[in-house]
């Protein structure tokens, strides 16, 4: 079935990098993406990736995609304490946009 | 440019009484509409998705209904509502053809007491 995981916590010093894993199960997915939750707020998509792609860079943003694994991976360069939210992985599936989402990483951000 | 407004923003309702959250999309015509739950500490749960006026797919068997009666708005009701229906709702709307991404609305907090 579809599934997607994440790590659920991620603590990581201002200025450190930080990076967060997702698997997924629908080799399928078009495209994976990449959304961020501030707190009692919605999700705001963050970056996504196109299938046939290895790697993605947006600013201080990079996406892996490791499609044998089926293994995505967002790195934030110079971690700052506005990056503190929780991010969602999610792959597509079924058509129609669906998306599936994990369960969200909490990133920590302290000085 | 397109908005997405979602009312109330937090909802605070006794075991068994009804449920209407609404949504409206502006700015686009013809969207796919979705309605996600968030529950504490989970991730997001698809709930219902639309791709045009009256059509509504559900995704899992619930105490919930959805309802799109115009092509920008959609509707999350409920005519007896359970503990476990507390959650974040979000309602979100996508474009197609399209890179599949969502766009969500702010959400609405409900607490069944």
């Amino acid at each position: 079935g579809e599934d997607v995981e994440q790590s659920l916590f991620l603590s990581v010093r201002e200025g450190d990098s930080s990076v967060i894993n997702c698997t997924y199960t629908d080799s399928s997915s078009t495209y994976l993406y990449w959304y961020k939750q501030e707190p009692g707020a919605g999700l705001q998509l963050l970056t996504y990736i196109f299938s046939n792609m290895d790697m993605k860079q947006d600013q201080r943003l990079t996406v892996l995609l490791n499609k044998k694994d089926k293994h995505l991976s967002l790195r934030i360069a110079d971690t700052q304490t506005g990056d503190s939210a929780i991010y969602f992985c999610a792959e597509t599936t079924g058509g129609y946009n669906k998306l599936i989402f994990g369960a969200g990483t909490r990133l920590a951000v302290h000085p | 440019s397109q908005t997405i407004h979602q009312w109330p923003a937090t909802l605070v309702q006794p075991v068994g009484s009804p449920l209407s959250l609404e949504c409206t999309v502006e700015g686009t015509s013809n969207p796919n509409l979705y309605w996600y739950r968030q529950a504490a500490g989970r991730g997001l749960q698809l709930l219902f998705y639309s791709v045009g006026i009256g059509q509504i797919s559900s995704e899992v068997p619930q105490n919930l209904s959805a309802s799109r009666p115009q092509d920008r708005q959609f509707i999350l009701s409920s005519k007896k509502l359970l503990l476990s229906d507390s959650g974040f709702y979000l309602c979100a709307w996508s474009v197609v053809p399209g890179t599949g991404e969502l766009f969500f609305g702010e959400g609405s907090r409900l607490t069944v007491l």
